[in-house]
Order: C-alpha cells, then structure tokens, then sequence
C-alpha cells in the first residue's frame, strides 16, 4: 500500500532562514510526487511536482528515489510562505492522490 | 471564478438525516474525484469518475454513501443516515491531466 508521510506538525522559522519540509514515502512501482499548498482561507493548490524539476516561489524538491524521500526546500523563508504544505503522491493508474497529513509552516518577521 | 466549485461550503444537519453535496469541475476536465479530510490529516481518497463512469470507490465510502456525475458533468455526493463520525471537510477535485483543481470543500458538522 501507498503512504507518505510528514514528520513535522508545524514547522517554525524567522523570515530568512532557510526551510526544509520532510517528506517520506512508500510506493512499490514509480512514484509522481507533488507538495500541495493552502494558504489561509484559500483552496488547496499545486506548487510543484518532481517530474517539472522547477522551482516555484523560491521552492525546489528533489526526488531522492533511494532514500524514499521528497523533501520541500527554500534557502530564504518570507513570512508570505506561512501556510499548510501537503505531501502527495500519485499512482499512475486512477491517478488519486495520497496526502501526507500536512506540515503548517509558520515563518516569524 | 472558473475553477471547481463546491455547493454548500457549510452543512450542519442532525444524526440520522440525509445530506447531499454537489461539486461543479473545470469544464473540460474528464476527471473528478472526491477526497475527505478530516482535522489533523491529509485529505483521503473517497472515489472518482472519469467522466460519467465512476471507476472506483475506497474502502472509506460506505454503503452509505453514493456519488453520481450524470452527463459526466457536475457530481453529487449523498449521505444516508448520517453518523457523527462524517463529520470532516469533503473535497471535490478534477484533473485534465496530472494537475488536480480542488474546490473550497464543503463543511459537514454531524450534531
């Protein structure tokens, strides 16, 4: 069975210091992995998926397919990056997606 | 607004009634799917349509629960005899390709 997993609840950091937000998962075939936002009092929403290898807002995430991770980067946090970030993955049959529970990071000024 | 929208962002009903949700997707989207999410986790998988055709159902949907999407259009969710334990954030998704749209969901409080 597919499962990610998000270690951190909340994840606090002063504006400028970098961020990284875990994620691990489990899929027995090859995995699409994306990181879901959803800023306060917004819909849910895509910022990027390995496959694209793009950076958006400032954020990269590697797939690292030995150590089945897929951990969300930035090197300089703004305070407008306070929301909650979801880890997912996709099969590649139904494409349904498998979320993490979530890691709400709060950046202070 | 042109993305998927969800009607009613809020639903409190009574143990026991039934309810229903309806979700309208980007139109040119042939897949829809609804997740459940309750406080503190992700949302999980409940069930999805390619266009009118719902190909699958998790575990999670009960028998009482049932979703339509006539037309391959918008969808509906029902839930019979409601329980306090369906009380969570229903989300309604659709997907063209790998991309998935999510609507505001809707609220359902169980009292």
């Amino acid at each position: 069975a597919q499962r990610v997993t998000q270690p951190e609840k909340l994840l606090s950091v002063f504006k400028g210091a970098p961020v990284e937000l875990k994620c691990n998962y489990s899929y027995s075939g090859s995995p699409e992995l994306f990181w879901y936002v959803q800023y306060s009092r917004q819909r849910l929403q895509l910022l990027l998926r390995h496959i694209s290898r793009e950076s958006i807002k400032g954020f990269t995430a590697d797939l690292n397919k030995g150590e089945t991770s897929f951990h969300l980067k930035k090197p300089f946090a703004q305070e407008e990056d306070s929301a909650m970030y979801y880890c997912a993955l996709s099969d590649t049959g139904r494409r349904a997606l498998t979320f993490g529970s979530g890691t709400r990071l709060q950046v202070q000024p | 607004d042109t993305g998927v929208s969800q009607d009613p962002r809020h639903k409190i009903t009574k143990r026991g009634q039934n309810v229903t949700f309806r979700c309208d997707p980007i139109s040119e989207h042939n897949r829809l799917y609804w997740y459940r999410q309750t406080l503190g986790q992700g949302p999980e998988f409940l069930t999805y349509f390619q266009n009118e055709a719902q190909l699958e159902k998790s575990r999670l949907l009960s028998d009482r629960f049932s979703a339509e999407r006539p037309k391959g259009s918008f969808s509906t969710l029902e839930i019979q005899r409601t329980e306090q334990g369906d009380s969570a954030m229903y989300l309604c998704a659709s997907t063209a390709g790998t991309e998935a749209f999510f609507g505001q969901g809707t609220r359902l409080t169980v009292v």
